[in-house]
């Protein structure tokens, strides 16, 4: 059974702070995603990463797959009150076609 | 381009109760999955349904059963409803292709069972 482990599970920072949300699995996918939800809407997607070692940017958030692609991470610069939200990672894998999702990690930034 | 809508957005049964739940997904998106998630359990995969073909089932009970009509749009049902079976169900498409494409979510039905 493929299990993703997130952490941590609740942050709560002060805008301008950093932060890095950890997604672990001891099994290999063949492509991670990440997630952001709000309150009473479904996730969006932010980035899909499928090379292991790839790094993506966006905007204050940058991604990173692990070379085995077995893990990945999500970091924020200069939080602000805007990035609240629930993140969430899901791995998908060639064999199956449904989404492994993590716990997720609800991050409140502080004004 | 529009994006995936479910309907309806909030319900409210009791338990013993059925429920249907609608999604059409995006246009030209062959392929919708189910999930259920709950702030236990989080995010769980229910099934996925390509040209109207169950094409992979998560561990969910009988109670839980779904189809595909020919136009992609998709209806899960859920029958004998449980207090547990309280959740946001969320239904995302996907174009036809690789099993890493890119899942597209819609806002969710939130199911209270009284």
């Amino acid at each position: 059974t493929q299990l993703l482990e997130q952490s941590p599970q609740f942050l709560s920072i002060q805008e301008g702070e950093n932060l890095t949300v950890y997604c672990n699995s001891s099994s290999v996918f063949s492509s991670l995603q990440w997630y952001r939800q709000e309150p009473g809407e479904g996730p969006v997607l932010l980035v899909t990463v499928v090379t292991g070692g790839e790094v993506k940017k966006l905007k204050r958030l940058t991604f990173q797959f692990g070379d085995a692609r077995k893990d990945s991470s999500l970091h924020i610069t200069a939080a602000q009150p805007g990035d609240t939200g629930l993140y969430l990672c899901a791995g998908a894998s060639d064999s199956s076609y449904k989404l492994i999702f993590g716990s997720g990690t609800r991050l409140l930034v502080r004004p | 381009k529009a994006g995936v809508t479910q309907t309806p957005r909030y319900l409210i049964k009791t338990r013993g109760q059925q429920v249907t739940l609608s999604c059409s997904p995006i246009s030209g998106h062959r392929s919708v999955s189910w999930y259920q998630q709950t702030p236990g359990q989080g995010l769980q995969f229910l099934f996925e349904y390509f040209s109207e073909t169950q094409r992979n089932k998560g561990n969910f009970p009988g109670r839980f059963s779904g189809r595909q009509f020919s136009n992609s749009r998709s209806e899960m049902n859920v029958s004998t409803l449980e207090l547990g079976d309280s959740a946001l169900y969320l239904c995302a498409s996907r174009k036809p292709g690789r099993s890493t494409d890119t899942q597209y979510f819609g806002p969710g039905t939130r199911l209270t069972v009284l």
